[in-house]
């Protein structure tokens, strides 16, 4: 069956750029949406087709995608930026997340 | 202004069939670019889709739990109403209702409720 498969876990020290990767064998014919999601918190829709910004989303944010594997850029990451980061693809049948990547801001 | 607001019961009983209610404000469910997913999350895990509803009534269902789930919408009021039978305490999570913005060939969630917490225990 199709997964979306994410780290368990990246870790950055403050000001450096963290890169969380999303692969799946549908990403090339669909988009890749990305989500934060903080602790108690609803997630967040911080890239949506691939690599488009939401309005109100910081620039640090940024997506990619190369074949089977999308990447959420975080440049400068900041300590709030700490949470964890979801991808997710749809088509018309039904809505896949990935497992989910914890980012620590050491 | 955008809300989704889910509503229902906290506690219920294995065996017990759940029905939520995800009550809209600020758009139309009638609106053909957009729709009304519930997703779940169990503790300290990650999100599980379960189900979604279009304008046209169109709806999908999670393979895992088709059997088990049934989405409908009342426009007149606003409420998409998810309900999932045969309750397990392994379907304790919180529930999420959430906005579904049509994109190109795909969709994502611009919008998300609180999400409701729901144990299932005896």
């Amino acid at each position: 069956s199709y997964e979306l498969t994410q780290p368990p876990s990246v870790s950055v020290s403050p000001g450096q750029t963290a890169r969380i990767t999303c692969s799946g064998d549908a990403l090339p014919k669909q988009y890749a949406y990305w989500y934060q999601q903080k602790p108690g918190q609803a997630p967040v829709l911080v890239i949506y087709k691939d690599s488009e910004r939401p309005s109100g989303i910081p620039e640090r944010f940024s997506g990619s995608s190369s074949g089977t594997t999308v990447t959420l850029t975080i440049s400068g990451v900041q300590a709030e930026d700490e949470a964890d980061y979801y991808c997710q693809s749809a088509d018309s049948s039904g809505t896949l997340f990935g497992g989910g990547t914890k980012l620590t801001v050491l | 202004q955008v809300t989704l607001k889910e509503s229902g019961p906290v506690l219920v009983k294995p065996t017990e069939t759940l029905t939520l209610t995800c009550t809209v404000s600020g758009f139309s469910l009638s609106n053909a670019r957009m729709g009304v997913s519930w997703i779940r999350q169990p503790p300290g895990k990650a999100l599980e889709w379960l189900a979604h509803i279009f304008s046209n009534d169109e709806k999908s269902y999670s393979t895992s739990l088709k059997s088990r789930l049934t989405i409908s919408k009342d426009t007149s009021k606003s409420q998409v109403v998810l309900t999932m039978t045969n309750m397990d305490p392994v379907d304790t999570a919180t529930y999420y209702c959430a906005r579904i913005r049509l994109v190109d060939s795909g969709y994502d969630f611009d919008y998300w409720g609180q999400g409701t917490l729901v144990t299932v225990s005896s």
